[in-house]
């Protein structure tokens, strides 16, 4: 069993909609979250970044994590074309030093004009 | 701020030779690096961490005398892809982690594509 599950999709919404990508996570010593969104061709860009369980909200993104149920989401609202990438989750015990980051296979969204 | 770049950002070799790749921090020091390696529409792999100063850390499964990582200052890190193969041909991105102590996470390079003919 991989340690970050991740459904790779292919998801097409319309513009406009509401997107929700989602992970799950079996190693319980995991506390840092983040989602990354990764256009083709270009290295991976941090969107958000979490600690232990609860919401952030950043513009149109939010972040969740629910630790009880090790489910860790990203909600894309008023979704545009230009958010058409591939979004990984990651996920760490730590965020110090030599600690690596274990990351979801990713998930490539289409936002239809 | 944060900004990591990477050289070159493609790259074609034919099988045989060795490839360098670069990995900079710009605007700050990083004493952790990592050298990740993504195949299509794969996610990203680690191959191993890097420290300034001493020898990298490789994943299981990856050949240290084959990619061999200097990490000679807090800014920059090298990959060297040595006595390439087709089978090499990816997509190499490193990602640097902020000072030490620090509990900021990664920021990645823009990659490089490596073609090995």
């Amino acid at each position: 069993q991989k340690e970050v599950e991740q459904d790779p999709g292919p998801l097409s919404v319309p513009e406009g909609a509401i997107v929700s990508l989602n992970c799950t996570y079996s190693n319980s010593a995991f506390q840092y979250f983040m989602w990354y969104r990764q256009y083709s061709r270009k290295g991976p860009e941090l969107l958000m970044y979490t600690y232990s369980s609860g919401n952030k909200e950043d513009g149109r993104f939010t972040a969740q994590v629910d630790k009880s149920s090790k489910y860790i989401s990203l909600f894309i609202r008023d979704s545009q074309p230009s958010d058409s990438a591939t979004y990984l989750c990651a996920s760490t015990r730590s965020n110090f030093g030599n600690e690596k980051l274990t990351f979801g296979t990713g998930t490539r969204l289409t936002i239809i004009p | 701020g944060a900004v990591v770049s990477q050289h070159p950002s493609r790259v074609i070799c034919k099988s045989g030779t060795s490839v360098k790749i670069e990995c900079r921090s710009l605007d700050f020091q990083a004493t952790t690096m990592f050298w990740y390696r993504q195949f299509p529409k794969q996610s990203l792999m680690l191959m191993a961490t890097s420290n300034e100063g001493s020898k990298a850390t490789y994943e299981q499964g990856v050949e240290k005398d084959k990619f061999l990582i200097n990490h000679a200052s807090l800014t920059l890190s090298t990959l060297t892809v040595t006595s390439a193969h087709p089978e090499d041909s990816s997509f190499y991105i490193c990602s640097a982690r902020p000072g030490t102590g620090s509990t900021d996470t990664q920021y990645f390079g823009p990659g490089t594509r490596l073609t090995v003919l």
